[in-house]
Formats: structure tokens, C-alpha cells, sequence
């Protein structure tokens, strides 16, 4: 298995514009998640899925931020409008069933550049 | 509340001397926590589970409940465990995993 795959690797865009991060977890992985990952605040789970439907959205910090997983196999996460304060590595997790046990597998993160 | 406190955001060490990450927990029950590890820009790696108490790369790690603690230990610190590390703790639904602010280890020779 080639791990949780995610897509772009790095992202520079203009304030305003809209940004769509991809991921695509490990085959047989129930469990979805999205993190963002900043200096300050460190890792911050910001939504995951179970079995395609969204759980817990509670950390999206606002409306501007979307999620969604129309199937099992491809997950995106959608900022609209991007802001520089959302410049972070966004990081893609899952796993067989939840976080017990075997914690998760991440992906190699999305590097955002707000400018 | 579950919360996860790592409370050193750096430690530097020299080659050969002793580490030890700090982390502490809150959490109502028996807790589930790990700690994963992040080379530089890479992804962040699981590497332990207290429940399987095993050594990854010479590091240790030990739950305290009465001090709601899961220390990360290693006797002799090499270069090449100089990281970011993040002590994680499954939250209360079993779902999903709480981490810490993290501790960037660097090892000088």
C-alpha cells in the first residue's frame, strides 16, 4: 500500500482565492481525519469521518472551511476565501477503526502559503 | 477534559547524554497514548504505544497514572533523534487523537 496520499505536496496562493487540498486514505481505512499543524498552536484536528460521513466538525475554525468525502477511497478539504492566517501544513490521517490501538497512519502534509 | 501538555517546547542535549520528552495528561478513566515522531517537513511517524510497552529506536515509554504522566526516555541521545515529538491520547469516544503542542529535540555532538 503506497500510505495515505495526499495532494499538493506545497500551495502558494493570493488572499481571496480559493484552495482545495486532496487526500486519499489507506484502502480499508474506516476512519478519516484532517489536522492543521502551526507553530503556535501545534496539531489541531479540525474534522474526521467515519466511513464517508463527517463526525465531528467541531475544530473547522470557521466557515470558510469545508470537508468532504464522497466516497471511501478520496477526501477534500476546501478553504473559501483563503486568508493568510491559514497558511499551516495540513495533514491527512487514517485509520481501521478510530484511535485506539494503532493510532493513525498520516500523510506527507499540504504545505499552505497565503500571501 | 482531555488535554495533553507537553510542557518544553525545545530541549537540546549533547550525543550520549540522557533525554527525557515530558508529557502529561488529563483524562477521565484508563487513558490510551502514544507518542509519534516528525523529521524535518516529513510526516509525522508513530513510535510507541503504551499499551504494547515496546522500545522503538532505544526509547521508552512509561504511563503514570498517579502522576498523569508518559515520559519519553532514551538512555543515550543520538543526532538522528532530532525531531519533533508529540505525545497523543485517544479521546474519550475511542475515535480520534488528542496531541500535544509538541517538543523539538535537537542532539549536538
Amino acid at each position: 500500500d503506497a500510505g495515505v496520499i495526499q495532494s499538493p505536496r506545497h500551495e502558494v496562493t493570493e488572499m481571496g482565492q480559493e484552495v482545495t487540498l486532496r487526500c486519499k486514505p489507506i484502502s480499508g481505512h474506516d476512519y478519516l481525519f484532517w489536522y492543521r499543524q502551526t507553530m503556535m498552536r501545534g496539531l489541531e484536528l479540525l474534522i474526521y469521518f467515519n466511513n464517508n460521513v463527517p463526525i465531528d466538525d467541531s475544530g473547522m475554525p470557521e466557515d470558510r472551511f469545508s470537508a468532504k468525502m464522497p466516497n471511501a477511497s478520496f477526501s477534500t478539504l476546501k478553504i473559501q476565501p483563503s486568508e493568510p492566517r491559514d497558511s499551516a501544513v495540513y495533514f491527512c490521517a487514517s485509520s481501521p477503526s478510530g484511535a485506539r490501538v494503532y493510532g493513525y497512519t498520516f500523510g506527507s502534509g499540504t504545505r499552505l502559503t497565503v500571501v | 477534559a482531555q488535554r495533553v501538555t507537553q510542557p518544553e517546547k525545545l530541549l537540546s542535549v549533547f550525543k550520549g547524554a540522557p533525554v527525557e520528552l515530558k508529557c502529561n495528561y488529563s483524562y477521565s478513566g484508563s487513558p490510551e497514548l502514544f507518542w509519534y515522531v516528525q523529521y524535518s517537513r516529513q510526516r509525522l511517524q508513530l513510535l510507541l504505544r503504551h499499551i504494547s510497552r515496546e522500545s522503538i529506536k532505544g526509547f521508552t515509554a512509561d504511563l503514570n497514572k498517579g502522576e498523569t504522566s508518559f515520559h519519553l526516555k532514551k538512555p543515550f541521545a543520538q543526532e538522528e533523534d532530532s525531531a519533533m515529538y508529540y505525545c497523543a491520547l485517544v479521546n474519550q469516544a475511542g475515535t480520534a487523537l488528542i496531541f500535544g503542542k509538541g517538543t523539538t529535540l535537537s542532539v549536538s555532538s
